[in-house]
């Protein structure tokens, strides 16, 4: 059973426009969420992380919205670049900061085309 | 440079046959992690250290030994009970276990006939 979802296996956006990869999680004990990037033939990068005190992180074209409500994070990125094209990586876990026991989603595989 | 260092790249093995993928780390860190991920697939945790000569097993543990007897060093023996043990496996490292993201290997591509 998954606890962690990214229902979008790839998604394509255009260069400069906002690109928004999708987060469920069905534990709702999970109360710290992460986004990693991948590129092929690397190991995953950490890229953004939200608990569940806040409902808005952002760092420079990167924002993380969590909807506790809703059991459900986003990932937004704007504008999009060429270089943003990976496989992304939404995490959870219910120890807030504790990185012994994340939870990690299928990811979602983000083309940016120019 | 800092980082984690896996080898090799890629690994062949015959069933039957135990395998020890390596993972070292020059960052001074104190926990770390193997992840395993099939295509796919999310990351799965198979084991994890805190500090040295301490380990505890992850989601999907079995099959799979470790050991810690160096802090820069967490070396994962995939062993011939491990029923589906062609994979790409990550190695990860953090200064603790909190409040610091996860620093990742390059991975090792271990395939089993």
């Amino acid at each position: 059973d998954q606890q962690v979802k990214q229902n979008s296996p790839s998604l394509s956006v255009q260069e400069g426009r906002i690109s928004i990869l999708n987060c469920d999680y069905t534990n709702s004990m999970f109360d710290y969420f992460l986004w990693y990037k991948k590129y092929p033939a690397e190991g995953p990068t950490f890229l953004i992380s939200i608990s569940s005190i806040k409902d808005k992180n952002e760092d420079g074209r990167f924002t993380v919205f969590l909807n506790k409500s809703a059991k459900h994070l986003s990932l937004h990125i704007v504008p999009s670049q060429p270089g943003d094209s990976a496989v992304y990586f939404c995490a959870a876990s219910d120890v807030v900061g504790s990185q012994g026991n994340l939870i990690f989603g299928k990811g979602t595989k983000l083309s940016v085309k120019p | 440079d800092g980082g984690i260092t896996q080898s090799p790249k890629y690994l062949f093995r015959k069933e039957g046959q135990n395998v020890t993928l390596s993972c070292e780390q020059n960052l001074n860190h104190d926990a770390m992690y193997w992840y395993r991920q099939d295509p796919g697939q999310g990351l799965r945790l198979i084991y994890y250290s805190q500090i040295v000569n301490d380990f505890q097993k992850g989601d999907i543990a079995e099959g799979y030994s470790v050991s810690r007897e160096k802090k820069e060093s967490f070396p994962l023996t995939v062993t011939s009970a491990q029923k589906n043990p062609t994979a790409f496996y990550l190695c990860a490292s953090t200064m603790d276990s909190y409040n610091s993201p996860l620093h990742f290997g390059n991975g090792t591509r271990l395939t089993v006939t």
